[in-house]
């Protein structure tokens, strides 16, 4: 069973701060595809990245930055210098290879960022 | 680009009565996904459509139904509503030969708020 835990149901910083969320997955697979989501208050999906169980490179793209740990079954995501228009929930999701690539979404963490 | 199209953005219904949302993919995307999200929930999977036969099902009512159609657009019917239904609703497409490229990116709509009274 596909299973992602985000441990962290709210997050709340200050302008410029940095901020860390944390995932950890459970998946049978030994393929499979891990997401994160952002939701902002205005309620769609924004697609932030896509990476794959071979890929474990870390990636950074502006002021975002993701860190992929096989070894622990983690893939956590870093905003830098946070900014007010980050605040929103953000979702992990891991997509099951086995069953059509549906995504199972974690719990979600609303990050709030103060001015 | 074109993206996944989801109307209505809004609906409100009362209970017991029916409603029907419906869903555009992306041009050339065959596979169509729709998702639950109740107030601070994260989404739930409900169905998935591949080439209009239904390839998956999650937690979905018996009260709901939904289908894809020969132009790949999809309706989720819900009847009988129930004020627990109130959330909002994802329709979200691919492209299955991108699966294995590993290209595969569910592309999301930006949902339909259904309100039950």
């Amino acid at each position: 069973a596909q299973k992602v835990t985000q441990a962290q149901t709210e997050i709340s910083v200050v302008e410029k701060e940095d901020v860390t969320l944390d995932c950890v997955y459970e998946t049978r697979d030994t393929t499979y595809y891990l997401f994160w989501y952002k939701q902002p208050p205005s309620g769609e999906l924004v697609f932030l990245i896509r990476r794959n169980s071979f890929d474990e490179q870390n990636e950074i793209s502006g002021r975002y930055s993701w860190n992929f740990q096989k070894s622990t079954s983690s893939f956590n995501f870093t905003i830098t210098a946070s900014q007010v228009v980050d605040s929103a929930v953000y979702f992990c999701a891991l997509s099951d290879t086995n069953n059509d690539y549906k995504l199972s979404f974690g719990a979600g963490t609303t990050v709030t960022v103060r001015a | 680009a074109a993206g996944v199209i989801q109307s209505p953005r809004h609906l409100i219904k009362e209970k017991r009565e029916t409603a029907t949302l419906k869903c555009y993919p992306i041009p050339r995307h065959d596979t169509v996904y729709w998702y639950q999200q109740g107030p601070g929930q994260d989404p739930q999977f409900l169905i998935s459509f591949y080439e209009k036969m239904q390839s998956d099902k999650g937690s979905i009512p018996d009260r709901f139904s939904a289908q894809q159609f020969s132009d790949y657009h999809s309706e989720l019917n819900m009847s009988s509503l129930e004020l627990g239904d109130s959330a909002l609703y994802f329709c979200a497409s691919s492209e299955f030969q991108d699966r294995d490229s590993g290209a595969n990116v569910l592309t999301f709509g930006a949902g339909s708020r259904l309100t039950v009274l």
